[in-house]
């Protein structure tokens, strides 16, 4: 079956960068019926759309919060989906959600959340 | 960028009652685009409904959706203990894919 497993959050200090993971299995990112998105949602609020990437690799779309800052990624050998953030500031501490899109249905399949802290 | 409002914030209610909840698009969505969520505490969401009015796999006859151009509805037909929690609309119409900032659905 389908699985995403998200990895990588942690505290970090404001101004610095972290990494985070998404493992797929039970489904190859690279099927054309696939994109991939990054979703966050801040303690206690709703949830933010940050960034997709196409079945592809070649279409990036990002949220205006985090458009410069954020890079979204894939690396189809290893099956897996990246969110690599830079210049992380107080506001961006949330969990982190991976989710797979699947095209005129939506986000069918989500990972288990992953939390960031942004602290000094 | 396209805003999407999700009215009420919060309702209490009581196991056995319909309701009926609004989300109104800043501009067209495609119903094609627009989907539904369900959110339980400590839980990522789950798909609810699909192109406005489709059920996703597995979701239970008494949810249903319909609307369309800016105005979109999620209906559950008699609550169940299970259904209390956060509902998001979302559209996948035009970049970036908003959400709406949620109902709460509470006991």
């Amino acid at each position: 079956q389908v699985q995403l497993v998200e990895s990588g959050g942690g505290v970090v200090q404001p101004g610095r960068s972290l990494r985070l993971s998404c493992a797929a299995s039970g489904f190859a990112l690279s099927g054309s019926d696939y994109g991939m998105h990054w979703v966050r949602q801040a303690p206690g609020k709703g949830l933010e759309w940050l960034a997709v990437i196409s079945y592809d690799g070649l279409t990036q779309y990002y949220a205006d919060s985090v458009k410069g800052r954020f890079a979204i990624s894939r690396d189809t050998s290893k099956n897996t989906l990246y969110l690599q953030m830079n210049s992380l500031r107080a506001e961006d501490t949330a969990v982190y959600y991976c989710a797979r899109y699947v095209a005129a249905v939506g986000l069918d399949n989500w990972g288990q959340g992953m939390m960031v802290t942004v602290s000094s | 960028e396209i805003v999407l409002t999700q009215s009420p914030g919060t309702l209490s209610l009581s196991p056995g009652e319909r309701v009926t909840l609004s989300c109104r698009a800043s501009q067209s969505v495609n119903s094609r685009y627009l989907s539904w969520y369900q959110q339980k505490p400590g839980q990522a969401p789950r798909l609810l409904i699909l192109g406005a009015s489709t059920r996703a796999t597995g979701i239970p006859d008494r949810f249903s959706g319909s609307g369309s151009g800016t105005d979109f509805t999620l209906t559950i037909s008699r609550l169940e203990p299970e259904d209390f929690a956060v509902y998001y609309c979302q559209q996948f119409g035009n970049s970036p894919y908003t959400f709406g900032q949620g109902t709460n659905l509470e006991i």
